[in-house]
């Protein structure tokens, strides 16, 4: 089952616009990560946060995390056409060993 | 390039097949992930193995079976092969050991086409 439910599932915007997606989760956790992924391809990581933290910015990528609501979200600014892609949410459960669980992911298409 | 590899890339067979992907990771990584992606099951995680040792287990199938070997490269078994398998099969590496979870670098995966 999945552990990470991603909102929206699919998201259309223009080059220059920001985009937003959610992710929920039901457990506690380590940290929660983003994963961006071309069509087909390999995942690529973008972004950790700890359980600790609450905000987290990477170039035009912020990550904020509230663990009493168990939710974080990834905000990308000044969208361009590269952007396209899925991008996972995935957390960290606390089980010990790292064990990464993925969301249900949101595909992105920024049109030019 | 994350520097894991995964081979073959593309795989075609049939129903009641056996086939075996293999993952080499990345350099100094001592983890290993499966993971297998679909249309209707999304990336489901599979099985990790850390330094030879199985660490914990997802939604794998008792058809299907890995494992780790000294080098580190690992294998993925899949057997009695159903249409259902039919997925992207991606392996992923990192130096997480207890405690300390970080990124997980992303094989291309292996396409497994099961006619």
């Amino acid at each position: 089952s999945q552990q990470g439910e991603e909102d929206p599932q699919a998201l259309s915007i223009q080059e220059g616009e920001n985009a937003t997606m959610n992710c929920s989760y039901k457990t506690s956790i380590n940290n929660l990560q983003w994963y961006r992924q071309n069509s087909g391809r390999g995942l690529v990581h973008l972004i950790l946060i700890r359980s600790n933290e609450r905000e987290k910015h990477s170039g035009r990528l912020r990550v904020t995390l509230d663990t009493s609501k168990k939710s974080s979200s990834l905000l990308i600014t000044a969208s361009r056409a590269a952007d396209t892609a899925s991008y996972f949410c995935a957390t960290d459960m606390n089980t010990g060993f790292q064990k990464l669980v993925f969301g249900t992911g949101t595909r992105l298409l920024v049109s030019p | 390039d994350s520097g894991v590899t995964q081979t073959p890339k593309h795989l075609i067979t049939a129903t009641g097949q056996r086939v075996t992907l293999r993952c080499s990771p990345r350099s100094g990584d001592l983890s290993v992930y499966w993971y297998q992606q679909s249309l209707d099951q999304g990336l489901q995680f599979l099985i990790q193995y850390y330094n030879g040792e199985e660490r914990a287990k997802g939604n794998i199938l008792e058809r299907f079976s890995a494992q780790q070997f000294p080098d580190l490269h690992s294998e993925l078994n899949l057997s009695s092969l159903e249409l259902g398998d039919s997925a992207l099969y991606f392996c992923a590496s990192s130096v997480a050991s207890q405690g300390r979870g970080g990124e997980l670098f992303f094989g291309e995966g292996s396409r497994l086409t099961v006619l």
